[in-house]
């Protein structure tokens, strides 16, 4: 199947400071992305959709200027995590379809990202 | 909006025995798609289970099929013949079949809360 890589998959940072994680897809092209965060033994809640090309989607009550997503190409989508707090210390995924093929296709996921901020 | 309800929050088998987990959906929308993935301790979502919503009957992949109850919106998943690498948290998952506003893509999910199934020996 198709693979999509992320990056890295463990990080700790310090209070204020920004942390960027990368999503690629690694044998496709991916016009659309997704990034989802998820904590302890909890569901996996979408963030924001990441379009090739323009403006990310923000699901509702998730911080733009906190969550700085850019597409930067078809196979690039980074999550950056700017001025971080102990809060934003959590599990986030990214998720990438084929492109073009039908709603029945399954979404493929990245390794995930443990983030914590000390 | 379409939610998805898990009410299981853990569930337990004997392994080689089956166990059912349950799914409940809400949606305005007729065409649509439903998924299980399995996540295990390492995290990596993997796609156990896809059904059709026009499709009356229900999916089997090997050990794994679903019971599909479109009017009720319940999306249940059965393991049978349980093993030790089954233990995971499950997650039922919805996708329209609607496309993104560009055409170019489908794939938003939305996931239910999840269910942490152990397996005994």
């Amino acid at each position: 199947g198709a693979v999509v890589s992320q990056h890295p998959s463990r990080v700790i940072c310090k209070s204020g400071t920004s942390v960027k994680i990368e999503c690629r897809s690694l044998d496709f092209q991916a016009t659309t992305m997704f990034w989802y965060r998820q904590f302890p033994k909890k569901s996996l809640m979408l963030m924001a959709t990441s379009n090739e090309g323009s403006k990310a989607t923000y699901e509702q009550g998730v911080e733009k200027d906190k969550f700085l997503i850019n597409h930067a190409s078809l196979t690039l989508s980074t999550l950056t995590v700017t001025s971080a707090h102990p809060e934003d210390s959590s599990f986030y995924i990214c998720s990438a379809p084929l492109p073009r093929e039908g709603p029945n296709t399954e979404a493929f996921f990245g390794q995930g990202t443990r983030l914590t901020v000390v | 909006a379409q939610t998805v309800t898990q009410s299981q929050p853990e569930m337990s088998v004997q392994e080689a025995e089956t166990v059912t987990l349950s799914c409940t959906y809400d949606t305005s929308e007729s065409d649509y798609y439903l998924f299980w993935y399995k996540q295990p301790p390492s995290r990596q979502m993997i796609l156990v289970i896809r059904q059709e919503a026009y499709k009356q009957q229900n999916a089997t992949e090997n050990r794994f099929s679903v019971n599909f109850q479109k009017a009720a919106k319940s999306f249940s998943l059965k393991i049978s013949d349980s093993q030790l690498g089954d233990a995971a948290m499950y997650f039922c998952a919805y996708r329209s079949a609607r496309p993104n506003a560009g055409g170019t893509s489908y794939g938003k999910l939305t996931f239910g809360q999840g269910t942490i199934l152990t397996v005994h020996p």
